[in-house]
């Protein structure tokens, strides 16, 4: 039983350039969560996706945006990007239906350095 | 706004000893509270997750106790291990689909 899988496990990227970012949820999950995680913080919410639908947004600004296709995977999308962008980036998935009281399985994250 | 507090920000016990980590919450409307690992450079493994209606949950040599009246919870780690060094995190689901996190406890079990 496969678990939150994303890729790439790293990356490194120049000012202003953009990246994507790509994460399967864990098989029988719907729903799909990013988060932020910033050296020595705890990840910060920023986006949901429930039904190929944006269904909560933190407080990111539009560079961020994302996507969920039909087979439930996700792409987190990052435009314009600025040296405090540099983090871990963690998806997370649950099932849709029930996700209030289910448990978030979170993937290994995409470090994702800017120079 | 919730706010997710961990005190302390790191701990160094020796190997055998018990841990207590310490989560603390502004908002007590809370769905549930999940407690979760970090290794470095790793991703969240979830630990224990407990319903706001529970007042604790246990598996294996870990205890989370929460009392949501006060906005706490507390994990226990019975007998430590050099093998549970790592980062610890909790965080909690209120009203929405959101985790609030805290920035976590850095844990070194010295063998």
């Amino acid at each position: 039983d496969a678990g939150v899988t994303q890729s790439p496990t790293h990356l490194i990227k120049t000012r202003g350039q953009q990246v994507t970012l790509r994460c399967s949820p864990k098989s029988g999950h719907d729903t799909v969560s990013w988060y932020q995680q910033a050296l020595g913080q705890g990840p910060q919410f920023i986006f949901q996706y429930y039904e190929e639908e944006e269904r909560q947004r933190g407080n990111f600004p539009d560079r961020f945006s994302g996507h969920q296709f039909p087979n439930y995977s996700s792409e987190l999308n990052v435009n314009a990007l600025l040296l405090g962008d540099s983090a871990l980036y963690l998806c997370a998935s649950s099932r849709g239906t029930a996700s209030f009281n289910q448990p978030q399985h979170f993937g290994d994250g995409t470090r994702l350095s800017i120079l | 706004k919730q706010e997710v507090t961990q005190i302390p920000a790191a701990l160094s016990v020796p190997e055998g000893e018990n841990l207590v980590l310490n989560c603390s919450f502004t908002d007590s409307a809370i769905y549930n509270l999940q407690w979760f690992r970090q290794d470095p450079g790793k991703g969240l493994t979830s630990l224990l997750l407990i319903q706001s209606s529970q007042r604790e949950q246990t598996s294996g040599r870990l205890n989370a106790s929460l009392d949501k009246s006060s906005g706490r919870s507390t994990l226990y780690i019975a007998a430590s291990q050099p093998g549970d060094s790592a980062t610890y995190l909790c965080a909690v689901r209120g009203g929405d689909y959101k985790l609030s996190f805290g920035a976590g406890t850095t844990v070194t079990v010295r063998a």
